[in-house]
């Protein structure tokens, strides 16, 4: 089983800030890799998928990148609707996923 | 549009068992993998059990293997959990999933509590 380690588990951060979240994976993964963004009470919702493409609907503040066994997710200008809890996944054999960063507003 | 309703969550007591559903919509249910995966109280997502369109194949996490089954019903596009011997550990929201071209389609959950 691959195992994910996200870091930071929690950021303070200002709105407007730009932000990156990091994710490294206990083996190479290619690009089956993804970001997940879940808020309270909801279901998690897709980000990013295959590494670097931006689900529908989501904002180009998004950006997905890296390979191998690092991945960054990046956020540009932070708004409110930002705050929330990012997953990282990988989906080469069995999915797993990172333990979570927070994102709380400073 | 892609869409997973999960059903038969609730209240059971530890060594119990319990019977999660999920309807399909919207997508080849016959053609497609299909998971469940949970995420404990104030946890991170866990993939729990995935099974092959046919049934020939089924896969678990190690912490439920022995205790759940996983199914489905192509006919009736749905999805089926039976877990028994039921744990403290076991308690979460519970979500049927879809990865499909690296997306993962999420239902709402059915919550699942273990009482002592």
């Amino acid at each position: 089983e691959t195992v994910l380690t996200q870091s930071p588990a929690t950021l303070s951060v200002s709105p407007g800030d730009r932000v990156t979240l990091s994710c490294r994976a206990s083996q190479s993964v290619g690009g089956n890799f993804a970001w997940y963004q879940q808020k309270p009470g909801q279901s998690p919702r897709v980000v990013i998928y295959d590494t670097s493409t931006r689900a529908t609907g989501v904002s180009a503040r998004f950006s997905g990148s890296g390979s191998g066994t690092e991945f960054t997710l990046t956020i540009g200008s932070l708004q409110s609707e930002d705050f929330a809890v990012y997953y990282c996944q990988q989906y080469d054999g069995w999915p797993t996923f990172g333990q979570g960063t927070r994102l709380e507003i400073k | 549009e892609v869409q997973l309703v999960e059903s038969g969550g609730g209240l059971v007591q530890r060594g119990g068992s319990l019977r999660l559903s999920c309807a399909a919509y919207g997508f080849s249910f016959s053609r497609y993998w299909m998971s469940w995966a949970r995420q404990a109280p104030g946890k991170g997502l866990e993939w729990v059990a995935k099974i092959k369109p046919d049934e020939s194949e089924k896969y678990y996490v190690d912490s439920v293997k022995g205790r759940f089954t996983v199914s489905r019903d192509n006919a009736e596009e749905s999805l089926y959990l039976q877990m028994n011997s039921l744990r403290d550990d076991d308690a979460a929201v519970y979500y049927c999933v879809l990865l499909l071209q690296g997306i993962t389609y999420w239902g709402q959950g059915t919550r699942v509590t273990v009482s002592s």
